[in-house]
C-alpha cells in the first residue's frame, strides 16, 4: 500500500496549457520533496517545502504544501515539451530523513 | 564532479545467480540509500547507510544484503536472483540531517 497518493497517474496536454498534480497521504510529514524523474535517469530535486501552507514558485512550477502537511500540490503554467516527465512527490520525517515516494505521475506535453 | 555514479548500467541474470550492484558518490555525504523502481510502485527504499560503518533495512529489505565499504562507496547485492528482482535499482546519497537525495543514474536489472 502507497503511503503517498498521486493523482492522476498520467496526464497528457497540449503545449501552453496549464496543469495540476496532487499528492495525497493520511500521514503527517516533516517535509514534501517533489522531483523529476527522465527516462533512463534518476529523479532529480525539484523542491522541498517544510511548513504547513507553505508555497514556493519555482519558474512556472506552484508547489503548495497542505496546512495539515499530509498533501501537496504541483501546479505547472503555460506547460512547455521540456516539461514531460515522471513527478515524483516523496514524505520525509525529521527522525531519520528517510523518504517515503508516491508511484509518481506520468506527464506529458504536446508540441 | 562525477555526483553518484552506478555500475553496471544493464544486467541480465539467470535464476539463483549473484551479483554486485556498485555505486560511488564524490560529494562526501554522510548517507547513501538503495531503493527499486517497479512501474506504478514508485521509489522503495530497500537498504539505507546514515553514515560509513552503518546499515539499516528499509521497506523490502528481503533477498539482498548491502556493504558500506568506505564513505564513498555502498554495494548492493543479490545473493540468489529471483524473477522478483527484475527492476530499476537507483542509488542516492544526501548529507547528514538534509533533505535534498542526489540519485545515480541506475541499473536496470532482468532475472530470467
Amino acid at each position: 500500500t502507497q503511503l503517498l497518493e498521486q493523482s492522476p497517474q498520467f496526464l497528457s496536454i497540449q503545449e501552453g496549457e496549464n496543469l495540476t498534480v496532487y499528492c495525497n497521504s493520511s500521514s503527517v510529514f516533516s517535509s514534501l520533496q517533489w522531483y523529476r524523474q527522465e527516462p533512463g535517469e534518476g529523479p532529480v530535486l525539484l523542491v522541498t517545502v517544510v511548513t504547513g501552507g507553505e508555497v514556493k514558485k519555482l519558474k512556472r512550477l506552484t508547489f503548495q504544501f497542505g496546512d495539515a502537511r499530509k498533501d501537496s500540490s504541483l501546479h505547472i503554467t503555460a506547460a512547455q515539451p521540456g516539461d514531460t516527465g515522471l513527478y515524483l512527490c516523496a514524505g520525509g520525517w525529521s527522525n531519520d530523513y528517510k523518504l517515503s515516494f508516491g508511484a509518481g505521475t506520468t506527464v506529458t506535453v504536446r508540441a | 564532479n562525477a555526483g553518484v555514479t552506478q555500475t553496471p548500467k544493464f544486467q541480465v541474470l539467470k535464476t539463483g545467480q549473484s551479483m554486485t550492484l556498485q555505486c560511488a558518490q564524490d560529494m562526501n555525504h554522510n548517507s547513501m540509500y538503495w531503493y527499486r523502481q517497479d512501474p506504478g510502485m514508485g521509489l522503495r527504499l530497500i537498504y539505507y547507510s546514515a553514515s560509513e560503518g552503518t546499515t539499516d533495512k528499509g521497506e523490502v529489505p528481503n533477498g539482498y544484503n548491502v556493504s558500506r565499504l568506505n564513505k564513498r562507496e555502498f554495494s548492493l547485492r543479490l545473493e540468489s536472483a529471483a524473477p522478483s528482482q527484475t527492476s530499476v535499482y537507483f542509488c542516492a546519497s544526501s548529507e547528514a540531517l538534509q533533505w535534498e537525495q542526489y540519485f545515480g543514474p541506475g541499473t536496470r536489472l532482468t532475472v530470467t
